[in-house]
């Protein structure tokens, strides 16, 4: 009955490599997240999906590209991976944010990602 | 622009102690507000939220959080910690910008519980 998930759990990989990460949530949500949480603990929003549509990119390098291919699925696609891209990358979900209301997030339980 | 502050990115209490973590916030709009917690090695999870009902929001395991509009604060607490509590605790304001509504959170404050 898992709400969201992601996929993998821990990823090693070596620089210049490609990955990607996945993200499935099964609550009937019409938004979808990625986060990345830094070695201090800091999350930022990289992105956001309102029924397969991006809404929010925030300033994140071209490497890195979403993919929604139904309203229950985001991935995470990273070219070329570099040393700063080590990181904890959280998938989340929310009902559609309409003008005047935000609803809670339900996150995934993150995808470590270690850049050797 | 949104922004939350949280002071003290490490708080430590005794077991059976009241738990103060605080959190101020910077909103151009009306806020939505959050307490999330998160355990070693795990996502985040929702405690509370303020959403311009009552000001005095309960949350799961006994939390409970204030919002004061004066003071532009959100200050989570619960009465007596336990050592299950230890935790990480992100604070985050969310506001509707137009396009979507983007969820900003602090830097987090690491509750350490103590016997």
């Amino acid at each position: 009955d898992t709400a969201v998930s992601q996929t993998p759990k821990y990823l090693v990989t070596q620089m210049g490599n490609d990955k990607s990460i996945k993200c499935e949530q099964n609550l009937g949500h019409d938004t979808m997240y990625w986060y990345k949480q830094d070695s201090k603990k800091f999350l930022k929003i990289m992105f956001s999906y309102n029924n397969k549509e991006l809404i929010i990119n925030e300033t994140v390098p071209n490497r890195f590209s979403p993919k929604s291919p139904d309203k229950a699925h985001l991935n995470l696609h990273i070219n070329s991976l570099e040393l700063g891209d080590s990181a904890v990358y959280f998938c989340a979900s929310s009902q559609l944010q309409l003008a005047g209301v935000s609803y809670e997030q339900y996150f995934g339980p993150g995808t470590r990602l270690t850049v050797t | 622009a949104q922004s939350v502050t949280q002071l003290g990115s490490h708080v430590s209490v005794s077991e059976g102690a009241l738990v103060l973590l605080r959190c101020n916030y910077s909103s151009s709009v009306p806020p939505y507000l959050f307490w999330y917690v998160q355990y070693p090695n795990q996502g985040l999870q929702l405690l509370l939220k303020y959403t311009s009902a009552a000001t005095l929001v309960k949350g799961i395991n006994g939390f409970e959080a204030e919002f004061k509009k004066s003071e532009t604060s959100f200050h989570l607490t619960k009465p007596s910690a336990h050592m299950r509590d230890a935790a990480e605790y992100f604070c985050a304001v969310s506001a509707y910008t137009g396009t979507a509504s983007k969820l900003t959170f602090g830097t987090g404050t690491r509750l350490q519980v103590t016997l």
